[in-house]
Order: C-alpha cells, then sequence, then structure tokens
C-alpha cells in the first residue's frame, strides 16, 4: 500500500460546478500537508498548506481529517483553467528525506 | 516565480554513458532537491542537499550521485546511465528545513536508450 493515496481519476466535470477530491496518508505521524498544481509537462506549483482547522484561498478549501487520515481538495465554480493534476503532499517530520507525493489526480474541466 | 533553471532540458543518451544534470538557482535558498517523476508513482526523492557540500540520500538514491560546490548550483550525475533512468527530472528549492513548500524548476526530460 502506498504511503499516500490518490484516486488518479480522471475527473471530468462542466465548467462552474464543485469538484472534491481526498487523498488518503498512513502514517498517523505525518505533520504537514500540500497541495500541488501540476500542468501538463510542467513542473508542480504550490497551490495550498493544509491547517489543521481548514483554510480557503479563493474558490479552493483545503481540509485536513486526522482520525481519517486524509485531506481533501474543495473547488467551487470550476473554471477551464483549473484543469491540471492536483498533487497531495504529506510531510512525515521535519526531515526533507520525509515528504511523500502523491501520484496525482487528474481534473478536466469541459466548457 | 522562483528562480530555478534546469538544463538540459532534453537529453537523450546510450545506456551506459554518464550524465550530469544541473540546476541553478537564484533566490539563495539554502535546501535543493532532486526528483524524478514517472507514471504511476509520483515525484520521488533523489538526493537533497542543505547547504554547500551537504547532502543526502532520498527514496531512489541507487545509481545517482550529486554535489553542490555553490549555494546556486545543485549537480546530479547519473554515473552510468540505465534504462530504468528514463524519467522527467526535477529540481526544487526551499528556505526552511525540510518543509514541502518548495519551488520547482521547469524539468529535465531524460531518456536512455
Amino acid at each position: 500500500r502506498k504511503e499516500v493515496e490518490q484516486d488518479p481519476g480522471p475527473f471530468n466535470v462542466p465548467e462552474g460546478a464543485t469538484v472534491a477530491f481526498n487523498c488518503t496518508y498512513s502514517n498517523s505521524a505525518s505533520q504537514s500537508f500540500f497541495w500541488y498544481r501540476q500542468d501538463c509537462r510542467k513542473e508542480p506549483k504550490l497551490l495550498m498548506s493544509v491547517y489543521s482547522s481548514g483554510n480557503e484561498d479563493g474558490r479552493f478549501t483545503a481540509q485536513l481529517n486526522r482520525a481519517s487520515q486524509y485531506i481533501s481538495l474543495l473547488i467551487r465554480d470550476s473554471k477551464l483553467s483549473d484543469s491540471a493534476t492536483y498533487l497531495c503532499v504529506v510531510n512525515r517530520d521535519s526531515s526533507a528525506s520525509k515528504i511523500i507525493f502523491g501520484s496525482g489526480t487528474r481534473l478536466s474541466i469541459r466548457p | 516565480d522562483a528562480g530555478i533553471t534546469q538544463s538540459p532540458r532534453h537529453k537523450v543518451t546510450e545506456t551506459g554513458t554518464p550524465v550530469t544534470l544541473r540546476c541553478h538557482q537564484t533566490e539563495n535558498h539554502r535546501y535543493m532537491y532532486w526528483y524524478r517523476q514517472d507514471p504511476g508513482h509520483g515525484l520521488r526523492l533523489i538526493h537533497y542537499s542543505y547547504g554547500v557540500k551537504d547532502t543526502d540520500k532520498g527514496e531512489v538514491s541507487d545509481g545517482y550521485s550529486v554535489s553542490r560546490s555553490k549555494t546556486e548550483d545543485f549537480l546530479l550525475t547519473l554515473e552510468s546511465a540505465t534504462s530504468s533512468q528514463t524519467s522527467v527530472y526535477f529540481c526544487a528549492i526551499s528556505p526552511d528545513r525540510g518543509t514541502a513548500e518548495q519551488y520547482f524548476g521547469p524539468g529535465t526530460r531524460l531518456t536512455v536508450t
């Protein structure tokens, strides 16, 4: 079983829809969590950190559920430009070698 | 965007040849990382550096070596390239210790024939 798991998708939703996807992690001692987005054939870019209390950045909301060991990303009023692969990242501790990337969830927004 | 460049951006090489990839940053960040990305695997850490001449292994370090003689440059060497090292290689930087808040370079697409 992978330490960080994501549904690979693709999620294919119409413009304006709300879409959510989860990422599960297996190490309960994991300390910090992030979402990145990666456009096709481009580098990953940090989208947002995930805080214990949940956090919002415009149309994006990230949440952490430590009890069930998953993080989620909700995108409201989706735009064509949201089409990308979303990577979940988990930091097991403060060591650089303990940063684990999920394989990503592909999102495609259709007009 | 963070000032990170990678060279070359594309390379095709033959099995058994040595290959060196370069990462250059203008942000003066302490931490630098090399990852490879393959379908179905996500990004996997090869090596990282926490200062000049200070490096450590990541999850998939076999067959790779690194060097950092200046803050701004981090080199990844494939000592004898194999077809299993065909991949996209990303360099990343971060200012803080062990953080996953990283900034990535544009990547190098390496094909080993």
